[in-house]
């Protein structure tokens, strides 16, 4: 069956330090790789989208990788802030419309 | 982005009542809605798929005749927990999505309490 998979364990990182997260697919070729912010009691929020033929993409603090030989995409939060705690979700989708697969997710702590 | 409003953010029922929330795309037509459960520090669990003007389809496991989804027109889909039981009691979310997208936009979720 088809598999999103994040490490579950919490990720605490110093203020200013380098978040990355890891998300592997497997059974799976999706066309997008998505990431989304979750804070508790809310519904996720949209924050990076990629193709599977880009193998990088940025925005602001964030970068995100796909690598589909790997079948892995990793998440980037650069110079992070106490204000990025949150749990970050990877989405996987096939097409335009489709429904999304979401992996656990995983908690970030960043401390000041 | 687009904005998805989700009504109401939290609920308390009594067992064996139905409980309505609804989803709403404000500024965007949502041509498929997506209905999510999720549990305590846990990922969201698909429920089902519902497309403007047609039946919801609904992901094993999930029972159709006690979650009522109805998608009326673009803009709004509703889910109705009918005869709610205490095990019932979770958080909702729903998400939607137009024709030409792949990000998905999510509602505030609602918190549904069953005592």
């Amino acid at each position: 069956s088809q598999k999103i998979e994040q490490n579950s364990e919490a990720l605490n990182i110093q203020e200013g330090k380098t978040a990355t997260l890891t998300c592997n697919y497997t059974n799976y070729s999706p066309a997008y790789l998505q990431w989304y912010r979750q804070d508790p009691g809310r519904g996720p929020v949209f924050l990076l989208l990629i193709r599977e033929n880009e193998k990088e993409k940025r925005k602001e603090r964030l970068k995100v990788t796909f690598d589909t030989t790997l079948k892995q995409s990793l998440f980037h939060i650069t110079a992070s802030q106490p204000a990025d705690s949150a749990t970050y979700l990877c989405a996987a989708i096939k097409a335009a419309g489709n429904k999304l697969t979401f992996g656990g997710g995983t908690r970030v702590l960043v401390k000041p | 982005g687009a904005v998805v409003s989700q009504h109401p953010s939290r609920v308390i029922c009594k067992s064996g009542t139905s409980v309505k929330i609804e989803c709403r795309s404000l500024d965007f037509q949502a041509t498929t809605m997506f209905w999510y459960r999720q549990f305590p520090k846990q990922s969201l669990m698909l429920m089902a798929t519902s497309n403007e003007g047609s039946k919801a389809t609904y992901e094993q496991g999930v029972e159709k005749d006690k979650f009522l989804i109805n998608h009326a027109s673009l803009t709004l889909s509703t889910l109705t927990v009918t005869s709610a039981h205490p095990e019932d009691s979770s958080f909702y979310i729903c998400s939607a999505t137009g024709l030409m997208n792949t990000e998905a936009f999510f509602g505030q979720g609602t918190r549904l309490t069953v005592v």
